[in-house]
C-alpha cells in the first residue's frame, strides 16, 4: 500500500531557530512529485514547497528547504529562522501515477516566542 | 486572482438530516477535488472532477454522499442522510490540470458538526 508517514505528531521550536519535520513514504514508482502543505488554524491549506523525484537537487523556497533522499524514501522539511507565522499543521504528500495526493497525518508545529 | 470559495464555513445539523456544500474553484481550473478531513488526520479524497466528468470517486460513500459539477465550474457536495461520523472539515481544491506537477489550491473548508 502506498503510504506517507509523519512520525512527529507535534514539534516545537524557539522563534528564530531551525526545525526539521520528517516524512517518509512508500512507493514502487520511480517518477512522482512530493509536496509539503501548511494548514494554519484558519484551515486554508497552502503549498509550502514541491520536489520532483527525478531531480536530485533539493528544492528551496526562501526559509523553507527539503532534504530529499530518494533511496531512503525520505522527504524532510527544514524551516530556518522560524517565525510566529509558521505555526500550523504541516502535511507531507506525494502524487502518484493516478495524479492523486497521498497525505500524511500531519505535524503540528508550535513556535515559542 | 480570486481563490477557491466555499460556503458555508460552518454547519451544524442533526443526524439523518441533509446538508449541501458549495465550491467555486479558481477561474480556468479544470480539475476540482472534494476532500474530507477528520480532526487530527490528513485530507481524504472523496471525489475528483476533470471539467464536469468524474475521474475518481472510489472513496465516496455513494449510499449517502453525492457530488456534481455542472458546466465544469461550480460544484456541490451533498450528504443525505448525515451520520455522526460525517463530522469533519470538507475541503474543496482546484488545479489547472490533474497532472503530477500541478499544485492544488484549497478553499477555507466547511466545518460540519453532526449531533
Amino acid at each position: 500500500a502506498q503510504t506517507v508517514t509523519q512520525s512527529q505528531p507535534e514539534m516545537s521550536v524557539q522563534e528564530a531557530e531551525t526545525v526539521t519535520l520528517s516524512c517518509t513514504y512508500d512507493t514502487s514508482e520511480s517518477d512522482y512529485y512530493l509536496f509539503w502543505y501548511k494548514q494554519p488554524p484558519s484551515r486554508q491549506m497552502i503549498l509550502v514547497i514541491r520536489q520532483e523525484a527525478y531531480k536530485q537537487q533539493n528544492a528551496t523556497e526562501n526559509r523553507f528547504s527539503v532534504n530529499f533522499q530518494k533511496a531512503a524514501k525520505s522527504f524532510s522539511l527544514k524551516i530556518s529562522d522560524s517565525q510566529l507565522g509558521d505555526a500550523a499543521m504541516y502535511f507531507c504528500a506525494w502524487k502518484d501515477s493516478n495524479y492523486q495526493l497521498i497525505w500524511g497525518a500531519g505535524t503540528k508545529l508550535i513556535i515559542k516566542p | 486572482e480570486a481563490g477557491v470559495a466555499q460556503s458555508p464555513r460552518y454547519k451544524i445539523i442533526e443526524k439523518r438530516q441533509s446538508v449541501a456544500f458549495w465550491c467555486n474553484p479558481i477561474s480556468g481550473h479544470a480539475t476540482l477535488y472534494w476532500y474530507q478531513q477528520i480532526l487530527g488526520q490528513g485530507p481524504k479524497l472523496l471525489i475528483q472532477f476533470q471539467n464536469n466528468g468524474v475521474v475518481d470517486d472510489s472513496q465516496l460513500p455513494k449510499d449517502r454522499f453525492s457530488a456534481e459539477r455542472l458546466k465544469g465550474v461550480d460544484s456541490t457536495l451533498k450528504i443525505q442522510p448525515a451520520k455522526l461520523e460525517d463530522s469533519a472539515v470538507y475541503l474543496c481544491a482546484s488545479s489547472p490540470g490533474q497532472y503530477s506537477y500541478n499544485e492544488q489550491f484549497f478553499g477555507p473548508g466547511t466545518r460540519l458538526t453532526v449531533l
